[in-house]
């Protein structure tokens, strides 16, 4: 099992540009979450999405869409990238035997210039 | 709002001292509570969790956390600390709809 995956690892844009950032999970999880992680702010909440074809708001998710394309695979867009969106984003997943227990992959490190 | 409190953002122990990392939440419910750990440069990995029963709870790596409801704590522990446990910690509540809230992490550097 590979757990939780991302891509890319690392990004750099332009203000303006657009990009999706992937993931998938191949531990048949029903959630799967985006969070951002900026210096002594721990992880915040962009999106969620409880189950295939539902999505939520999390606690900072101006600036962002999302996607679940299907149970595997979940994906966070920024349309038109700016500075502030510099950080790392981490995609996760719950719902196995211990459905609050969460998985995280690797992170994707995204600098906006 | 339901928030968690990390105290301390660095902590510098020397290797093979004890350890012990603060959290305290704030909810209304017993919440289900987290600990994860970063290395640099990777994603967090689970070290503990505590649903209910016992409040010390053991984790991986030799770490343990107690959960104080009268304190709305839940410490994390370690009895001697090894330089490869220098990593970033984050102390996480659970909420309805399965959504963690993080605290804002505590940074341990180890001394040789």
């Amino acid at each position: 099992n590979a757990g939780v995956t991302q891509t890319p690892k690392f990004q750099v844009l332009k203000t303006g540009q657009s990009m999706t950032l992937q993931c998938a999970q191949d531990m048949n999880h029903n959630s799967m979450y985006w969070y951002r992680q900026d210096p002594g702010m721990g992880l915040r909440l962009i999106y969620y999405s409880a189950s295939e074809g539902t999505t939520d708001k999390g606690e900072v998710p101006n600036g962002y869409n999302v996607s679940r394309l299907n149970k595997r695979e979940f994906s966070l867009r920024l349309e038109s990238a700016a500075p502030s969106q510099t950080s790392v984003y981490f995609c996760a997943s719950s719902g196995g035997r211990v459905s609050y227990e969460q998985y995280f992959g690797p992170g994707t490190r995204l600098t906006v210039t | 709002a339901q928030s968690v409190t990390q105290p301390d953002i660095h902590i510098t122990v020397s290797e093979g001292a004890s350890l012990e990392l603060r959290c305290n939440y704030s909810y209304g419910a017993t919440p289900y509570l987290f600990w994860y750990v970063q290395s640099p440069g990777q994603g967090l990995q689970l070290l503990l969790k505590y649903f209910s029963g016992d409040t010390l709870v053991q984790g991986i790596k030799g770490f343990e956390a107690e959960f104080k409801r009268s304190q709305s704590s839940f410490n994390l522990r370690k009895p001697s600390v090894h330089w490869s446990d220098a990593a970033e910690y984050f102390c996480a509540v659970a909420l309805h709809g399965n959504k963690l809230v993080f605290g804002a992490g505590t940074i341990l550097r180890v001394k040789s």
